[in-house]
Parts: C-alpha cells; structure tokens; sequence
C-alpha cells in the first residue's frame, strides 16, 4: 500500500542535542511538508520542499534543518537551536498534479518530547 | 494572505444528535476549501474538499459541507454522529495557484457523548 511512513513514532531527546525524524514515501509524490502541531494551535508550516534538492522555509523554520536528497524522503533535523521541541511532528506530501483532487497524504506522525 | 477561522474549539454532542463545525476563511483570492480528520496520535485524513461547482459538498462518513461565498464560510455538518467521530477536526484553505500554499485553522475538538 502507498504512504507515508513516520519514524520514530515517540522520541525524547536531552537538552542541547540535535534529533532527526524520518519521513518516507512510496506515493511519487513531488512535494514534501513538515508541520509542528501544538495544542490549541493547529498545524504550522515548518519545511516543504517542492522538487528534489530544493527546500524553502515555512512559518516557523527557526531551530529546524531539512534535506531533500531523494524524492521519497525528507528527514526534518530539530537542532538544539529550537528552544521548545516538545510537540507532535506531521509530515505530509501532496503530487504536483492531482495533490487537489487529494488533499494532503499525512503521516501518522513522530511525538517529540524534551527530557 | 489568507487566514482560517474556526470558532469552536470544543463542541460536545450527544450521539444520534446533529452537529455542526464551524469555519469562515478570509483571502484575497479565489480558494479551495478543505476538512480534515485527526484521531488521537495520528494523522490528518481528508474528509472532503470543495474546488468548485455544487457548493454542497458530500465527504466520507457521513459529512458534509456547505460552502458560502458571500459569507466566506465552510461549515461542516452530520445529522447523527456516532461515538466513533470523536476527533479533531480541521478546516483548511488553499489558493488557486501553482504552489496552493494551504493554511490550517486550529481545528475544533468534537467530543461524542453516549
């Protein structure tokens, strides 16, 4: 079955130390998202990157690295830059041609939690 | 810019009965409008989208919406909801163009009470 497929589903990570959640896909998709959900504020744009080799910043990118080697995977990096890591991670892709009809793929998402 | 309203961050319901989500969008430019569906520590999944033409859109489970242009306003609605539809409910607003940048509202709690 195609999707998207988050990894860790909980990590706890030490003050100062850099985590990075992986993000695959298998549905061909173009684009690629990472979204930060915190309680009481819905989903804010972190990353997304439309093609291969290209990311741009989203909304809230401050404290946050992203590579986009490969079509199917865009690992999203929290540095030890992002005072407040601790949240629940979404990542989402979305094809350049029928992404409308479809709306977002999500995963199912990483829970981050600072120890 | 545009920028999504959902006036509702809890509403409980009793099963059986009808429901409605609000939602109002604001944007310079023609948009898409959609409503997602998270369940406890997962994902978000599309219920359903309006692009265009009948403003009464129908999605999964048994919702649907209405979409008003003259009141910018994306209500979301079920005439008898199951305890299996407490969620996290989310209206989203996309333009038109080739990026369709999305924005997210920050969703409402809907709370099915037996």
């Amino acid at each position: 079955d195609g999707g998207i497929t988050q990894s860790p589903k909980y990590l706890f990570r030490k003050e100062g130390q850099n985590v990075t959640l992986s993000c695959e896909q298998n549905l061909n998709h173009d684009a690629m998202y990472w979204y930060r959900q915190d309680p009481g504020q819905g989903l804010r744009l972190i990353y997304y990157s439309q093609i291969v080799n290209d990311f741009q910043k989203g909304d809230i990118a401050e404290g946050y690295s992203v590579s986009r080697e490969k079509k199917e995977s865009f690992p999203l990096t929290v540095t030890s830059a992002q005072k407040n890591p601790t949240a629940f991670y979404l990542c989402a892709s979305k094809g350049a041609r029928t992404g409308i009809l479809y709306g977002y793929t999500f995963g199912s998402g990483t829970r981050l939690t600072v120890v | 810019a545009q920028s999504v309203t959902q006036l509702d961050s809890q509403v409980p319901v009793f099963e059986e009965a009808p429901v409605e989500l609000r939602c109002n969008y604001s944007s310079s430019v023609s948009v898409y409008l959609f409503w997602y569906v998270q369940y406890p520590n997962q994902g978000l999944q599309l219920l359903l989208k309006y692009l265009s033409g009948s403003t009464l859109v129908k999605g999964i489970n048994g919702f649907e919406a209405e979409f008003n242009k003259s009141q910018t306003s994306f209500h979301l609605r079920k005439p008898s909801v199951h305890i299996s539809d407490t969620a996290e409910y989310f209206c989203a607003v996309s333009d038109r163009g080739g990026y369709q940048k999305v924005t997210f509202g920050i969703g409402t709690k809907l709370q099915v009470i037996p």
